[in-house]
């Protein structure tokens, strides 16, 4: 593994059942990211974790729950899924998190994902 | 309000120079972030500026001026792998990003 990955990489669900979409780092980054981006707008924060163990609410974060066990793994569940969430999902990690203004944040390849 | 504007679509010759702009309004200001990010592909990191003025990496530099809430993204000697959208994020106060839609750049031979 190098860098982020997310599974599964493309997805197609029926409104109210549960999922859970992956995303593992092997950075060792203190901090992690969860985005929808959608077409015409720009990238929107679910959720977010500064460290293990902590976890914050971002711009969208109704219909989404996030935990952060250990440095490596930030699950994104969505707990009755909605046609309203179809959306690219992507994941990213940052190695300081807020607090240090230049920060690059790095993402995944995404998880498609569809609700119909 | 909280709002990043950037063209939606812009078209340029390869080998030629091509600026893509930013304006934006947002709850302070710690940094102006763009990436890139191919069709179907993940964003990746190109330029951060925090203080005004010229960022220089390469074929890529980036622009900006923080009293008129102002940022560009200058692409040289343009190649075809250049087309992609170009994202402008600026770093808020509370050390969010908050990400504009996005500028498609269609590169023609």
């Amino acid at each position: 593994i190098a860098g982020i990955t997310q599974a599964p990489t493309s997805q197609i669900l029926a409104a109210g059942r549960r999922m859970t979409l992956r995303c593992t780092q092997d950075m060792r980054h203190n901090a992690m990211y969860w985005y929808r981006q959608d077409l015409g707008l720009g990238l929107r924060l679910i959720h977010y974790s500064n460290t293990a163990g902590t976890t914050g609410k971002g711009e969208v974060p109704d219909g989404y729950s996030v935990s952060r066990a250990n440095t490596d793994d930030f699950p994104l569940t969505l707990a009755s899924a909605v046609p309203s969430q179809t959306s690219v999902y992507f994941c990213a990690s940052s190695e300081e998190g807020p607090g240090r203004a230049a920060d690059t944040q790095y993402f995944g390849p995404g998880t498609r994902l569809t609700v119909l | 309000g909280q709002n990043i504007d950037q063209p939606t679509e812009m078209t340029a010759t390869e080998g030629a120079i091509v600026q893509i702009n930013c304006t934006y309004q947002t709850s302070g200001f710690n940094g102006l972030f763009w990436y890139q990010q191919h069709a179907g592909e993940a964003p990746t990191f190109l330029s951060y500026n925090v203080l005004d003025g010229l960022e220089e990496k390469g074929r890529f530099s980036s622009f900006l001026s923080r009293s008129k809430g102002y940022s560009y993204l200058l692409l040289k000697e343009l190649q075809m792998k250049d087309s992609a959208s170009y994202l402008c994020a600026v770093l808020q106060s509370n050390y969010q990003l908050i990400w504009g839609a996005g500028t498609k750049l269609i590169i023609k031979p």
